[in-house]
């Protein structure tokens, strides 16, 4: 069991469209952080989610956006698809308290596929 | 911006060999480091994290990684593998200062062990 829990688990989408992806955290944590893992890299920072504001955010452009609601859990929005958005998208949560050395925790991760 | 150096993309080892997976990063000043593990089929789980102190630190299932400042690097051993070991194996640097949340992702390194 990750603890923290994503949905969907696949996704399928057309260019231009919009996706929203979810994403519950670990119980106990109040952070949310999403990254995108193309095929064959590493995981890639797009933004985190502390107190229902986005704190901190890479280098993703404005088609991406998000939101954290009062009890924690988190969406990705995702708008005008582009077929190299296709990814796994990866939910983590943490514990403010400890920042910068908090451990992510991670979900499954949702596959997306622009075709 | 930081990066994060990983030297093997695919390691093949038969059982009860050493393993040690290179990793270095590219930032200059004081960072949190972490190796992230993913089994197959599995969620990305925390294996080891050095935040100060002593650079040797060790991490679950028989893990440790070593510290070496001048030479930014974070190198993951194991003295014996086993078949059960098998996952990608993922190394990740985070900025320790004040504001920052990102934690960066080397590309990863498949390891296989054969029985």
């Amino acid at each position: 069991d990750a603890g923290v829990t994503q949905s969907p688990t696949h996704l399928i989408k057309t260019r231009g469209q919009q996706v929203t992806l979810r994403c519950s955290p670990k119980s106990g944590h109040d952070t949310v952080s999403w990254y995108q893992q193309a095929l064959g890299q590493g995981p890639q920072f797009i933004f985190q989610y502390y107190e229902e504001e986005e704190r901190q955010r890479g280098n993703f452009p404005d088609r991406f956006s998000g939101h954290q609601f009062p009890n924690y859990s988190s969406e990705l929005n995702v708008n005008a698809l582009l077929l190299g958005d296709s990814a796994l998208y990866l939910c983590a949560s943490s514990l403010s308290l400890t920042q910068g050395g908090s451990p992510l925790h991670f979900g499954n991760g949702t596959r997306l596929t622009v075709t | 911006a930081q990066s994060v150096s990983q030297h093997n993309h695919h390691v093949i080892l038969s059982e009860a060999a050493s393993l040690e997976l290179g990793c270095n990063y590219s930032y200059g000043g004081t960072v949190n480091l972490f190796w992230y593990v993913q089994y197959p089929g599995q969620h990305l789980q925390l294996l080891l994290k050095y935040f100060s102190g002593d650079p040797l630190v060790k991490g679950i299932k028989g893990f440790e990684a070593e510290f070496i400042k001048s030479k930014f690097s974070f190198n993951l051993r194991k003295p014996s593998v086993q078949w059960s070991d098998t996952a990608e194996y993922f190394c990740a640097v985070m900025d320790s200062g004040a504001g920052s949340y990102q934690l960066t992702f080397g590309k990863g390194t498949k390891l296989s062990v054969i029985p």
